[in-house]
């Protein structure tokens, strides 16, 4: 199975705007998606489908693609959305499922 | 309401076995594909299993290949994951995750988790 990279960390002062990217050969052919993680919490989606918003997340979180790279948009950063934010994306020669190794957003 | 509850963490020793459940409610399990994902402690999610709806075809991580074994009761409403051979790199917080019917391939829910702990 391939593998999708992450930065370690973003940070953003409160109303900025975070990018999150998540990069992966495969990931033109295949859909992502991302999760957000609290502390002690079990994940939870927040974009299916590379830019598809789930029913109950804020409009701020949004998502895009380009080329081998996709992007997890918060705009409006709240102190709220200060989370672990995972890609996950499907190798269908598996088909395996793979997770981003995770980016820590730290909201200053 | 949906909810998964994974139950059978614990302590165990190295080379040892463990089976975790995951009961599922609120929604109708035959239908689903079903996933387990696992978090080692300060360490981000992995992938560990996958199940198509009628348990025919099952995929594992390389990890666990040949050591762990995902089944499904769907009249029971539950999943299993019998795991062997375990060693410390074993240890982390197991989840079971559903597969969205609309959302492509989307974990739309998951449990709270189980913690495994492989130690002497």
């Amino acid at each position: 199975s391939y593998e999708l990279t992450q930065p370690p960390s973003v940070s953003v002062s409160p109303g900025q705007t975070a990018r999150i990217t998540c990069s992966g050969d495969a990931l033109p052919n295949q859909y992502t998606y991302w999760y957000q993680q609290k502390p002690g919490q079990a994940p939870v989606l927040v974009i299916y489908k590379d830019n598809e918003r789930p029913s109950g997340i804020p409009e701020r979180f949004s998502g895009s693609t380009s080329g081998t790279t996709v992007t997890l948009t918060i705009s409006g950063v709240q102190a709220e959305d200060e989370a672990d934010y995972y890609c996950q994306s499907v190798d269908s020669s598996g088909p395996y499922r793979v997770f981003g190794g995770g980016t820590k957003l730290t909201v200053l | 309401e949906v909810q998964l509850v994974e139950s059978g963490g614990g302590l165990v020793q190295p080379g040892g076995s463990l089976r975790l459940s995951c009961a599922a409610s609120g929604f109708t399990l035959r239908v689903y594909e079903m996933n387990w994902v696992r978090q080692a402690p300060g360490r981000g999610l992995e992938w560990v299993s996958y199940s198509t709806s009628s348990g025919s075809a099952i995929s594992y991580a390389d990890s666990v290949k040949g050591r762990f074994t995902f089944s499904r009761d769907n009249a029971k409403n539950s999943l299993y994951l019998q795991m062997n051979s375990l060693t410390a790199e074993d240890t982390a917080v197991y989840y079971c995750a559903r597969e969205s019917m609309i959302a492509g391939d989307a974990f739309d829910y998951w449990g709270q988790g189980t913690l495994v702990t492989v130690s002497s």
